[in-house]
């Protein structure tokens, strides 16, 4: 079934990386993916990989999908303070999107 | 890139009165739509999934008859809060599928209501 559990609260000093994690439970998703939602507006698709790839880099965001252990993980390198927003990691199923929790990022000047 | 358009960005009402949210696919046509409620620190509840020219399939525990969902040209569907209470006061979010792009899900900017 659809299960998606994040952890939800860090914070990070500017220039720092960080990383948000997110297991999940139905291994037949065909994609996963990172959103970001800043206060008061809908999500923004930070990135997304595909099921059949352990890891993927976009500029200053890297995503490590572990199938075995169903663990999907994002880093965000030199995080700035536009970068504070709670992030949720998705997976798509059914032709659906099943959210985890949200992880809300603080990023301290 | 693509887009979906949410409108009001926030409302608020009265009590009773019944209030209409719109998403629109801006640059596709949006077979699917997706509507969401989010609650305050918490992640986002599915309610329910429109097909353009079908009914929409609502998720358990969903009022049907409350959430009016209307879904009736591939570029606008439509959510509407029948007699409004406080209880309904939510941040509602809208999804449209985009089946040309790979990862296919675009998000409005979301509605902020308040029933007061």
């Amino acid at each position: 079934g659809e299960d998606v559990e994040q952890s939800l609260f860090l914070s990070v000093r500017e220039g720092d990386s960080s990383v948000i994690n997110c297991t999940y439970t139905d291994s037949s998703s065909t994609y996963l993916y990172w959103y970001k939602q800043e206060p008061g507006a809908g999500l923004q698709l930070l990135t997304y990989i595909f099921s059949n790839m352990d890891m993927k880099q976009d500029q200053r965001l890297t995503v490590l999908l572990n199938k075995k252990d169903k663990h999907l993980s994002l880093r965000i390198a030199d995080t700035q303070t536009g970068d504070s927003a709670i992030y949720f990691c998705a997976e798509g199923l059914n032709n659906r999107l099943a959210f985890g929790k949200g992880n809300q990022v603080v990023v301290i000047p | 890139g693509a887009v979906v358009s949410q409108h009001p960005s926030w409302v608020i009402c009265k009590s009773g009165t019944s209030v209409k949210i719109e998403c629109r696919s801006l640059d596709f046509q949006a077979t699917t739509m997706f509507w969401y409620r989010q609650f305050p620190k918490q992640s986002l509840m599915l309610m329910a999934t429109s097909n353009e020219g079908s009914k929409a399939t609502y998720e358990q525990g969903v009022e049907k008859d409350k959430f009016l969902i209307n879904h009736a040209s591939l570029t606008l569907s439509t959510l509407t809060v029948t007699s409004a209470h406080p209880e309904d006061s939510s941040f509602y979010i809208c999804s449209a599928r985009n089946r040309q792009s790979l990862y296919g899900y675009t998000f409005g900017s979301g509605t902020r209501l308040t029933v007061v």
